[in-house]
This record gives structure tokens, sequence and C-alpha cells, in this order.
């Protein structure tokens, strides 16, 4: 079953602008990662973020975790053409296995 | 370092037939690997968790007769479709996990398979 919803389902954005994504999800996590899927390619992992932090940091990329909201954000900041791509976060819920929410498509514009 | 490789990358097979898909470990050993599959424009759904010398684990709805995982060593995976129908059509993918306990799941690049 799926864990996790994310808002919005697409969104398109110019180079340069920052985008926002959301994750919603619905039990208890060990912790919550953002994985990039460029079209028919398999996944990067991009940053994890475990149930007792709250915020994180790799480069462009900005986490924030609620674990009171059951909600995660991902922040793409000074967005590329090459961030062109679905993003979809996935719960780790201390039995190994990854769930994963529905994504959303991001396009940049240049 | 931390790569998955799967082959193959694309398979076209007849409506009866059975494909087998591999997922190895290039670079660490995985005593866990999970297989997903994704339909156009969806998310992944977890299939089953292969565990290097047992049985793997199905999830519920998937039919472990149909969907064949052998994990016969540390670094390789198999999923093997039996009697391939049309809606069996998708992009599959293969995971896997360090033996040395990092949280990250590191992924194949997928296998297409499209039945005819």
């Amino acid at each position: 079953s799926q864990q996790g919803e994310e808002d919005p389902q697409a969104l398109s954005i110019q180079e340069g602008e920052n985008a926002t994504m959301n994750c919603s999800y619905k039990t208890s996590i060990n912790n919550l990662q953002w994985y990039r899927q460029n079209s028919g390619r398999g996944l990067v992992h991009l940053i994890l973020i475990r149930s007792n932090e709250r915020e994180k940091h790799s480069g462009r990329l900005r986490v924030t975790l609620d674990t009171s909201k059951k909600s995660s954000s991902l922040l793409i900041t000074a967005s590329r053409a090459a961030d062109t791509a679905s993003y979809f976060c996935a719960t780790d819920t201390g039995f190994q296995k990854l769930v994963f929410g529905t994504g959303t498509r991001l396009l940049v514009s240049p | 370092g931390a790569v998955v490789s799967q082959h193959p990358s694309w398979v076209i097979c007849k409506s009866g037939t059975s494909v087998k898909i591999e997922c190895r470990s290039l670079d660490f050993q995985a005593t866990t690997m999970f297989w997903y599959r994704q339909f156009p424009k969806q998310s992944l759904m977890l299939m089953a968790t292969s565990n290097e010398g047992s049985k793997a684990t199905y999830e519920q709805g998937v039919e472990k007769d149909k969907f064949l995982i052998n994990h016969a060593s540390l670094t390789l995976s198999t999923l093997t479709v039996t009697s391939a129908h049309p809606e069996d059509s998708s992009f599959y993918i293969c995971s896997a996990r360090s033996r040395f306990g990092t949280d990250t799941q590191y992924f194949g690049p997928g296998t297409r398979l499209t039945v005819l």
C-alpha cells in the first residue's frame, strides 16, 4: 500500500526559482528518504532524514521533517533545467522496506 | 561506489513465456534486495523482499508463483515473471541494501518489460 501522498502532483517553474514538494505519510517512521527519477530510469538517492531530525541540507537541497504532522518537504533552491525529474519521498517504517509516495513531477524551464 | 545493475534493461516477450531479470550489486554485498514495479506515471510499488539464502517475502496481492525470486548470493537476485501476460508489462526496479547496515537502498536502472 502507498504510505505517502505528495503534492503537488506536478510543478512547473523557471530556472533559478525554488521548488518545494511536500510529502505526507500515515504511520510512524524510522526515517524518510527523497529520491529523484529521470524519465524511464532508476532512482537516485538524494537525502535521508531520521525521525529525530527536523532539518537537513545537502547542496541545493533542504529537507524538513515534522513527525507530529507526519509530513516532510523537499526544497530545491536555484533550480536548473537538469533538475527536471520526478521526485519521490519514501518512508522506512523499521522493517527495512521502503514505502513510496505518489511523486511530484518537476519541470524546470530554461 | 554502491552501484546496482539490472539485466536486461528492456525485454519484449510473447504472452505465456517466462522472463528472468537479474539484479546485481557490483561493489558491495547485499543481504537484502527489493523488487518493485512501476506503471507509467505512477509510483513504485514494493513486490517482494529478497534475503540471501532464504525465501523471499512477498507483499500482499503479489503472486509468489508468478513472480519467482531467487537470491542465490550476496550480489545477485533474480526475478522471473512466469507465464507472462500483457498486464505484467511494467517497469521493474530492484534495490539493494548493504550488509553493513546503512539505511540507504541503492537502486538499479530498471527493466522495461513488454508482453505482447
